[in-house]
């Protein structure tokens, strides 16, 4: 089956540094992807839906200037939490949605940050 | 507004047991179902889905679901549970339709007694 890729799966970083995730997908092409953020033992909420070439459209009450966005290629989505501090200590994970008429989706493995 | 509820948070089965988690759903159109396992500190693996059709699901692993419109529910069931079936258990629906947006609900534990 079709697989998404994050990097890195976890990583921990100093409150005010930026923090870089990346979501690929590996073996097709994906002009939208998705991020969401999971608190521990709670749902995913969806922070995101990012489209290839063009701005991220982000949900009502997250920050666009906090959690960056791009999606320069058809492969390849990241995630960049600006000046993080503990509360953004999270699991991150994405999905990629296949450019053809399936339109099916494919989660990554999620990616853990803990902001020390 | 589009939402999902999953009304247990917490399930526990013995092994070999039925199961069943329970999902219901708001939305204003036909809406596009889902069911997925997430392991502990994994990502999202798809059960089964339903966008048409026959309202009776088969998905992976054995499991399945039915939506049934006149109880805006999309309940998952398996026969028989197996050990390896212990993790959580996401409901979700496609917000907007099929585009790849999905409203989860809070999910549901899943422990399975030996």
């Amino acid at each position: 089956g079709a697989v998404v890729s994050q990097h890195p799966s976890w990583v921990i970083c100093k409150s005010g540094t930026s923090v870089k995730i990346e979501c690929r997908s590996l073996d097709f092409q994906a002009t939208t992807m998705f991020w969401y953020r999971q608190f521990p033992k709670q749902s995913l909420m969806l922070m995101a839906t990012s489209n290839e070439g063009s701005k991220a459209t982000y949900e009502q009450g997250v920050e666009k200037d906090k959690f960056l966005i791009n999606h320069a290629s058809l492969t390849l989505s990241t995630l960049t939490v600006t000046s993080a501090h503990p509360e953004d200590s999270s699991f991150y994970i994405c999905s990629a949605r296949r450019q053809d008429n399936t339109g099916e989706l494919f989660f990554g493995e999620g990616s853990r940050l803990t902001v020390l | 507004a589009q939402s999902v509820t999953q009304p247990d948070i917490h399930i526990t089965v013995s092994e070999g047991a039925s199961l069943e988690l329970r999902c219901n759903y708001s939305y204003g159109a036909t809406p596009y179902l889902f069911w997925y396992v997430q392991s502990p500190g994994q990502g999202l693996q798809l059960l089964l889905k339903y966008f048409s059709g026959d309202t009776l699901v088969q998905g992976i692993k054995g499991f399945e679901a039915e939506f049934k419109r006149s109880q805006s529910s999309f309940n998952l069931r398996k026969p028989s549970v197996h050990w390896s079936d212990a993790a959580e258990y996401f409901c979700a629906v496609g917000a907007g339709g099929n585009t790849g947006k999905l409203i989860f609900g809070q999910g549901t534990t899943l422990q399975v007694k030996p």
